[in-house]
């Protein structure tokens, strides 16, 4: 059964510091890689998508990476800003699930910028 | 505006007492999959749908029901709610079931059974 690790669970750091989320699964058989940003009372927004095939995926002051062999991927956060303050989910959909749309999260990272 | 909504946002009931909570997605999505998120132990899935009349069991289907009758709605029905339902609920969809594409999540709704 794939289990997804998230390290640290909560991590505060001042403002326009680059800092490194982990995600680590067991599982290495995986269709893609998605990074998810959970704000306190509403959904979760999509950041990320990384593809099996793909090493890493930018957008913005983010930048993604994937090993799948190490079983491990990171959400880089370049110059962080108060308004990145949330937590941040890694999630997976296994190969042995059949479908690319059954993830499994992450317990995810509660991270605070400060000023 | 393109969304996943959900209803009610919050709820408090009594043990026993049957409840739905709605989700609807204006994107014509294929698939909808509903998920409880717990301290602790992240996000899991409960139900999911592929398509319209088609569902399956998650990872935590026990105590749930679910119905796909209309390709925008996907019901979470609690015939009997326990204390141990008590959790933060999630829908989510995504275009076509079994592709490769991002999902989109509903606001969520919170949950408290006494």
């Amino acid at each position: 059964k794939q289990e997804v690790t998230q390290i640290p669970a909560a991590l505060s750091v001042p403002e326009g510091e680059n800092l490194v989320l982990n995600c680590s699964f067991t599982d290495s058989a995986i269709y893609n890689l998605q990074w998810f940003r959970q704000d306190p009372g509403k959904g979760l927004t999509s950041l990320l998508l990384i593809q099996s095939s793909q090493r890493e995926q930018t957008s913005g002051r983010l930048n993604a990476s994937l090993d799948k062999s190490s079983g491990r991927s990171t959400l880089y956060i370049a110059a962080s800003q108060p308004g990145d303050s949330a937590t941040y989910l890694c999630a997976v959909p296994p190969i042995n699930t059949g479908t690319a749309s059954k993830l499994t999260f992450g317990t995810g990272t509660r991270l605070q910028v400060t000023l | 505006e393109a969304q996943v909504t959900q209803n009610p946002r919050y709820l408090i009931t009594v043990t026993g007492k049957k409840l739905t909570v709605t989700c609807s997605q204006n994107m014509n999505h294929e698939y909808m999959s509903w998920y409880r998120q717990d301290p602790g132990l992240g996000l899991r899935q409960i139900y999911y749908s592929m398509n319209v009349e088609v569902t399956d069991k998650g990872d935590v289907p026990e105590g749930y029901k679910v119905s796909r009758k209309e390709k925008r709605n996907f019901p979470l029905i609690l015939e009997s709610p326990s204390p141990n339902q008590t959790s933060l609920y999630f829908c989510a969809s995504t275009p076509l079931a079994g592709r490769q594409e991002t999902q989109y999540f509903g606001p969520g709704t919170r949950l408290l059974v006494l």
